[in-house]
């Protein structure tokens, strides 16, 4: 059983456009949300999160979205840059697993300039 | 933001040899730290949860036996893949938690590859 799934395996968008990344869940334990970046052979990097107390947080060119009604997540990116061509993991995590994450099988975006 | 460093980077072993993979938070002190694992195409499968100073909690399905994880201080963890087997080809990933936040700091991955 899933918990954090990641339905688009691709993602292709041009060059200044919005990208959007979506996620669900099926726990309803899940009270923290990360998105995670990684380039081919190196390690994730953190990217936004946030918690089940808000639905919506911005930082810069990312803002992710949480409707917890629907176990929803979504991760935008305004303007796309061809930089930000990567995986993008989303991650959840319960409170009483403080740091444990269940990683979404992730979404390849293509930025194409 | 953290650093978190792993070494080697790339490995390349005999079938039946154990190998040694270091975790080194550089800039802070970690208490948890968690090893993953990436097949081709795939998520992150987290393996064990790495405590400083107690045994790892290891997931359904992982052989403690088999990987070997020890977190001797507050900035290394490692994992020792024993008697290694072609199946066990994979990229390996650490990660180091803070103890304030949720944010998981991981490092560059090792690349391991059993001939």
């Amino acid at each position: 059983d899933q918990q954090v799934k990641q339905n688009s395996p691709s993602l292709s968008v041009q060059e200044g456009r919005i990208s959007i990344l979506n996620c669900d869940y099926t726990n309803s334990m899940f009270d923290y949300f990360l998105w995670y970046k990684k380039y081919p052979a190196e390690g994730p990097t953190f990217l936004i999160s946030i918690s089940s107390i808000k639905d919506k947080n911005e930082d810069g060119r990312f803002t992710v979205f949480l409707n917890k009604s629907a176990k929803h997540l979504s991760l935008h990116i305004v303007p796309s840059q061809p930089g930000d061509s990567a995986v993008y993991f989303c991650a959840a995590s319960a409170g009483t697993n403080a740091g444990k994450s269940t990683f979404g099988d992730g979404t390849t975006l293509t930025v194409k300039p | 933001g953290a650093v978190v460093s792993q070494h080697p980077s790339r490995v390349i072993c005999k079938s039946g040899t154990s190998v040694k993979i270091e975790c080194r938070s550089l800039d802070f002190q970690a208490t948890t730290m968690f090893w993953y694992r990436q097949f081709p195409k795939q998520s992150l499968m987290l393996m064990a949860t790495s405590n400083e100073g107690s045994k790892a909690t290891y997931e359904q399905g992982v052989e403690k036996d088999k990987f070997l994880i020890n977190h001797a201080s507050l900035t290394l963890s490692t994992l020792t893949v024993t008697s290694a087997h072609p199946e066990d080809s994979s990229f390996y990933i650490c990660s180091a938690r803070r103890t304030i936040n949720y944010e998981q700091y991981f490092g560059p991955g090792t690349r391991l590859t059993v001939t």
